[in-house]
């Protein structure tokens, strides 16, 4: 079974400041794609990025980062320079083959300005 | 906007009720799936449907039933509600049947409360 961790549930931060969320998952497939969706507090999910099992380079989009690490089965998210719009729960989430995506439990990240 | 339109957005109803919570994906899309996101429970893929045929089950209780109509708008019927049935229920589509590269893209939720 597939599962994701998201150990940190909540992550506060003054604006500015970098910040790391950190998702690890398991999964015993050789195929299989990583997700970052965003929940702001207006409540909408938002896609951020999709990563497949085979390309483990880094990306980096703006402020964000994501550091994707199958020895240690890791797919970290960074904002550098945190901002007050970057409030909000940030969801890890895995998919392999024809199963659903399995989401991790949110990290909820609050930047105070 | 996402292009998955979900109605209602709030909803308040009472123990014993029935609600119908309605979904249209986005233009194309022809899968539809439906999530739970409740405080203890975080987010729970309850049922999968592609052009009309269920694809998947999660963990979604007897009491609950989904269809995906042929014009692929999607219903979840919520019956003998409970208090513990107050949650967020999302429905997502994507372009195609469940494979790895789908991107789910997210409706705004349903938030329903049961009294």
């Amino acid at each position: 079974a597939q599962k994701v961790t998201q150990a940190q549930t909540e992550i506060s931060v003054v604006e500015k400041e970098d910040v790391t969320l950190d998702c690890v998952y398991e999964t015993r497939d050789t195929t299989y794609y990583l997700f970052w969706y965003k929940q702001p507090p207006s409540g909408e999910l938002v896609f951020l990025i999709r990563r497949n099992s085979f390309d483990e380079q880094n990306e980096i989009s703006g402020r964000y980062s994501w550091n994707f690490q199958k020895s240690t089965s890791s797919f970290n998210f960074t904002i550098t320079a945190s901002q007050v719009v970057d409030s909000a729960v940030y969801f890890c989430a895995l998919i392999r083959g024809n199963t659903p995506l399995v989401f991790g439990k949110g990290t909820r990240l609050s930047v105070i300005a | 906007d996402s292009g998955v339109t979900q109605t209602p957005k709030h909803l308040i109803t009472a123990t014993g009720q029935r609600v119908t919570l309605r979904c249209s994906p986005r233009s194309g899309d022809l899968s539809v799936y439906w999530y739970q996101q409740s405080l203890d429970q975080g987010l729970q893929f309850l049922i999968q449907y592609y052009n009309g045929e269920e694809r998947a089950k999660g963990n979604i209780l007897e009491r609950f039933s989904a269809q995906q109509f042929p014009d692929l708008h999607s219903e979840l019927n919520l019956s003998s509600l409970e208090l513990g049935d107050s949650a967020l229920y999302f429905c997502a589509s994507s372009v195609v049947r469940g494979s790895g590269a789908n991107v789910l893209t997210f409706g705004a939720g349903s938030r329903l409360t049961v009294l």
